[in-house]
């Protein structure tokens, strides 16, 4: 069974602009979780989704979006991108439920850098 | 909004010794786990507990989930050099936020052969 994949693995950006991040969960399961990782700040929820839903969102201001396709796959967005966005964004899906299970199963993620 | 409280951020052991380490909250979660992140991957689920009061094992690794709810450990015997990675506990809430997890900063285990 296929893992999740995020693409791309590495990219690097300038101020202002903005990136999209995708990911393509296990196949069967419909939930699909962001989260940012840093040096300071660790894991930090971003937002997941369920059956094209939005069912619950972090603390991070609207430059941060995302969305979820009929297939389950998922992408976010960053716009405006500032130094501090710098990091490793992951993405994880769970279980075929939808449950509510802790159960995630994470990506490789994408290396963020903004110059 | 809810922290965890990892420890020891660090650790740095012989091959073959047994490891500890926690977690504490000052809020309730209704599920604890344990994930192992490798350099360059994403974090692997290890154990999940679901019960307070609950002990699991998975080989040499064991876990428990605090009577209180608000507290958990992870137990690693006899270490061996594949166990080194970030080690992080996170935390599931009840009610309307039971989609998100709440991780604590990750203890850095290094093992020396």
């Amino acid at each position: 069974k296929a893992g999740v994949t995020q693409t791309p693995r590495y990219l690097i950006k300038t101020r202002g602009q903005q990136v999209t991040l995708s990911c393509s969960p296990i196949s069967g399961h419909r939930s699909v979780s962001w989260y940012q990782q840093t040096p300071g700040q660790g894991l930090q929820f971003l937002f997941e989704y369920f059956s094209e839903t939005q069912r619950n969102k972090g603390n991070f201001p609207g430059r941060f979006s995302g969305r979820q396709f009929s297939n389950s796959r998922s992408e976010m967005n960053v716009s405006t991108l500032e130094l501090g966005d710098s990091a490793l964004y992951l993405c994880a899906s769970s279980l075929p439920s939808g449950g509510t299970t802790g159960e995630l199963f994470f990506g490789e993620g994408s290396r963020l850098t903004v110059l | 909004g809810q922290q965890l409280n990892q420890s020891p951020q660090s650790m740095f052991i012989q091959e073959g010794e047994d490891v500890s380490m926690n977690c504490t909250s000052s809020s309730i979660f209704n599920t604890w786990l344990w994930y192992k992140q490798d350099p360059g991957e994403g974090p692997v689920l290890l154990i999940a507990l679901y019960k307070a009061g609950e002990l699991t094992s998975n080989g040499r690794l064991t876990a428990q989930f605090g009577i209180t709810r608000k507290d958990s450990f992870l137990n690693i015997s006899a270490s061996i050099p594949s166990d080194v990675g970030i080690y992080f506990c996170a935390g599931q809430p009840g009610g309307g936020s039971n989609y998100k997890l709440t991780f604590g900063k990750g203890t850095l285990l290094t093992v020396n052969p």
